[in-house]
C-alpha cells in the first residue's frame, strides 16, 4: 500500500464553476478525514467517514460543500459554485478506529479558484 | 473546545545548532498530542504523538517531544538540525473519546535553516 492518495494535485477553476476531489485512504482504515488548510495556517477539520456514514461535519463545511464515501472506501469531496475563498489545499487523512493510532495524511489538493 | 497555540510564526537555526519548537494547548482533559511535519506542497507526516505513560516520547528523525502537563506545553526538540529539516511543522491535538483523526491544529512554526 502506497499510503493516503489523492486527486487530483492541483486544481485550477473559475469562480461559480463545481470541482471534485478524490481521497483513496489506506486500504484497511475504516476511518476518513477531510481537511482544509488556507495559507499560512494550519489544517482545520472540515468531516470524517466511519465507513460509509459521515459521522461530524464541521461549521466550516457549507451548503456547498458535499462529501461521500458510498462504499467505505474512497471518498470524494465536491464544492458546488466555487468562490475565491474557496482556494485552498484540500488534505485527507485515514485511521484506523482502534485506541491510540493516528492518522496518516495525504499529498493534498491545492485549489485556485480564479 | 480544544485549541493550539504556536507562538513562534518562524525560526531560523544554524546547520548543527539546536533547536525547540514551542507548542502550548488549551483541553479540559488529558490530551492526545501530536507534531507533524510539512513540507513545501506536500502533506503531513507525523514525527511523533503522546497519548500516555512517558512524558518524553521520541519521533522520527531525531525529534522527541516533553508533555508537561502543569505548563499545557508539548515541546518540539533536536539537539542538532539537519539541512533537511527545513520544512513548517505543526502541533496538533485529539480529544479523548473521539477519532484519533480528529485533531485541532496549530497555526504552524516555519524552520528554516542556515548552512
Amino acid at each position: 500500500d502506497t499510503g493516503v492518495s489523492q486527486n487530483p494535485r492541483h486544481k485550477i477553476t473559475k469562480r461559480g464553476q463545481n470541482v471534485t476531489f478524490r481521497c483513496d485512504p489506506i486500504s484497511e482504515h475504516n476511518r476518513l478525514y477531510w481537511y482544509r488548510q488556507t495559507l499560512g495556517q494550519g489544517p482545520e477539520f472540515l468531516t470524517y467517514f466511519q465507513n460509509e456514514a459521515q459521522l461530524e461535519k464541521s461549521r466550516l463545511l457549507s451548503d456547498r460543500f458535499s462529501a461521500e464515501r458510498p462504499k467505505g472506501s474512497f471518498s470524494t469531496l465536491e464544492i458546488q459554485r466555487t468562490e475565491q475563498g474557496d482556494s485552498a489545499m484540500y488534505l485527507c487523512a485515514s485511521s484506523l478506529e482502534y485506541a491510540n493510532t493516528e492518522a496518516f495524511f495525504g499529498q493534498g489538493t491545492r485549489l485556485t479558484v480564479v | 473546545a480544544q485549541s493550539v497555540t504556536q507562538p513562534d510564526i518562524h525560526i531560523t537555526v544554524s546547520e548543527g545548532a539546536s533547536l525547540e519548537l514551542r507548542c502550548n494547548y488549551s483541553y479540559g482533559a488529558t490530551p492526545y498530542l501530536f507534531w507533524y511535519v510539512q513540507s513545501p506542497g506536500q502533506g503531513l507526516q507525523l514525527l511523533l504523538k503522546y497519548f500516555s505513560g512517558d512524558t518524553l516520547v521520541q519521533g522520527i528523525k531525531g525529534f522527541e517531544a516533553e508533555f508537561k502537563r502543569s505548563q499545557s506545553s508539548f515541546n518540539l526538540r533536536k539537539p542538532s538540525v539537519h539541512w533537511s529539516d527545513a520544512a513548517e511543522y505543526f502541533c496538533a491535538v485529539g480529544a479523548q473519546g473521539t477519532s484519533y483523526g480528529k485533531l485541532t491544529f496549530g497555526q504552524g512554526t516555519i524552520l528554516t535553516v542556515h548552512p
